[in-house]
């Protein structure tokens, strides 16, 4: 099955600097690669996400790119600000919905330091 | 309002006991899910579930793991004996569409703890 490996485990960065934030997968019938942001005691919430159609992917702050051929993708998160600070989780599965479940990655703990 | 409620919020048990989880999604959802969160790990499928039926499921969904869905609106997880290694959160997502993106939209969790 599919497994998805994140670095680092912990990120700090200064307020204002870039944060990045890396994936890998083993299963190439993987297409759809999205990140969850986890605030303390909530559920996931869905920040941004990629299919394997598209190199990479902007919102506002948000970017995500994927290379297919090396198995990796990445979260950039630029301009940061305190509450950005949470858990980011990659995941990667074969469509993104339907039967597929996501697997995740084990989280980076980042850090906005004021 | 929210688009997933979870009951309960927490739920403590006794090892060997049953414990049901419920999930009550806003409108009606094709595609069901039930992932769980070990303390400080990653989150992990456990099971999808589709028409009434389950579509897939991870090796974590062994025998003592059942879900339904027994009137059309609430999606139960129902763990038979619990163990002390069944203390996570659950968290319940759907499949829905938004602004013409799909994703896996995630409920606020349950967590159990198994004394």
């Amino acid at each position: 099955g599919e497994n998805v490996e994140q670095h680092p485990s912990t990120l700090s960065v200064q307020e204002g600097d870039s944060a990045v934030i890396k994936c890998t997968y083993s299963d190439s019938a993987s297409n759809y690669f999205p990140w969850y942001k986890q605030e303390l005691g909530k559920g996931p919430q869905l920040i941004i996400d990629i299919r394997s159609n598209v190199g990479e992917k902007k919102d506002q702050r948000i970017a995500v790119t994927l290379n297919k051929t090396a198995k990796h993708f990445s979260l950039h998160i630029t301009e940061t600000q305190p509450e950005d600070s949470a858990v980011y989780f990659c995941a990667a599965s074969k469509s993104g919905g339907g039967a597929d479940g996501l697997t995740f990655g084990k989280g980076t703990h980042l850090i906005i330091q004021p | 309002e929210p688009e997933v409620t979870q009951t309960p919020s927490h739920q403590v048990t006794q090892m060997g006991q049953e414990v049901i989880l419920r999930c009550v999604p806003i409108s009606n959802h094709l595609y069901f899910y039930w992932y769980r969160q070990i303390l400080g790990q990653k989150v992990e499928f456990l099971v999808s579930f589709y028409n009434n039926e389950i579509s897939e499921k991870s090796e974590i969904f062994d025998d003592q793991f059942s879900v339904e869905r027994p009137d059309g609106s609430n999606f139960t997880l129902k763990i038979r004996s619990t163990k002390l290694e069944d203390s996570a959160m659950y968290f319940c997502a759907i499949y829905r569409t938004s602004g013409g993106a799909i994703e896996q939209f995630f409920g606020p969790g349950t967590r159990l703890t198994v004394l």
